[in-house]
């Protein structure tokens, strides 16, 4: 099973700052990562797939990149609605697709 | 637009068993698959399997083998997911999201949730 590693566990931003969100893969996946934001009380809501083609909908100022073991999602300038916890997700090697523990984006 | 509507929530005892229904609008369900995901409170999201709305095929969590059972009805359009043999931590809200119809990939779309508490 392919453990997926998210850093840093809380990130603390300011509005209209840049916000790098990390995630590692333990082995490849290609290009078959996805991102996804949860706000409280809500499902995840899907922002990246392909590593770094937006779905449906999604700001230009979310923006994945990476392949193989390493990926990033960037946020270029926050804004109070991007307040959540982000999630990655391989669907590469499956079964299980694996999900990574989340990274909580906070108001600093 | 795409629509994916599931049950309320659920209160069981351990040991008994729930069945998760999750109806599918505004696309042709055939054309898709649905994945399970369920997140305990407080706690990340975990993946539990996959079906194909366009053959029944399934792949399911290794850790859920055995107490999993994942069908569609596409005469109703609607992704059913059965957990038996309910423990305290089988407690989390439980969602259904479209898939890919060949196998599992980024989703889309989610249900809203399902909330499944476990207590005696």
């Amino acid at each position: 099973e392919i453990v997926m590693t998210q850093s840093p566990a809380t990130l603390s931003v300011s509005p209209g700052e840049r916000a790098t969100l990390s995630c590692r893969a333990s082995q490849s996946v290609s290009s078959n990562l996805a991102w996804y934001q949860q706000k409280p009380g809500q499902a995840p809501r899907l922002l990246i797939y392909g590593a770094s083609t937006r779905a449906t909908g999604i700001p230009a100022r979310f923006s994945g990149s990476g392949s193989g073991t390493e990926f990033t999602l960037t946020i270029s300038s926050l804004q109070s609605e991007d307040f959540a916890v982000y999630y990655c997700q391989q669907y590469n090697n499956w079964p299980p697709d694996t999900f990574g523990q989340g990274t909580k984006v906070e108001i600093k | 637009q795409v629509q994916l509507v599931q049950s309320g929530a659920e209160v069981k005892k351990p040991g008994a068993s729930v069945k998760v229904s999750c109806k599918a609008s505004g696309y042709t369900f055939t054309s898709y698959g649905i994945s399970w995901v369920r997140q305990a409170p407080g706690q990340g999201l975990e993946w539990m399997g996959w079906i194909s709305a366009y053959n029944g095929n399934t792949n399911y969590a290794q850790k859920l083998q055995g107490r999993v059972t994942m069908t569609t009805d596409t005469s109703t359009s609607t992704a059913y997911m059965e957990l038996r043999s309910l423990r305290s931590d089988d407690t989390a809200v439980y969602y259904c999201a479209r898939d890919d119809r060949e196998s599992s990939s980024w989703l889309d779309y989610w249900g809203q949730g399902t909330l499944v508490t476990v207590s005696s």
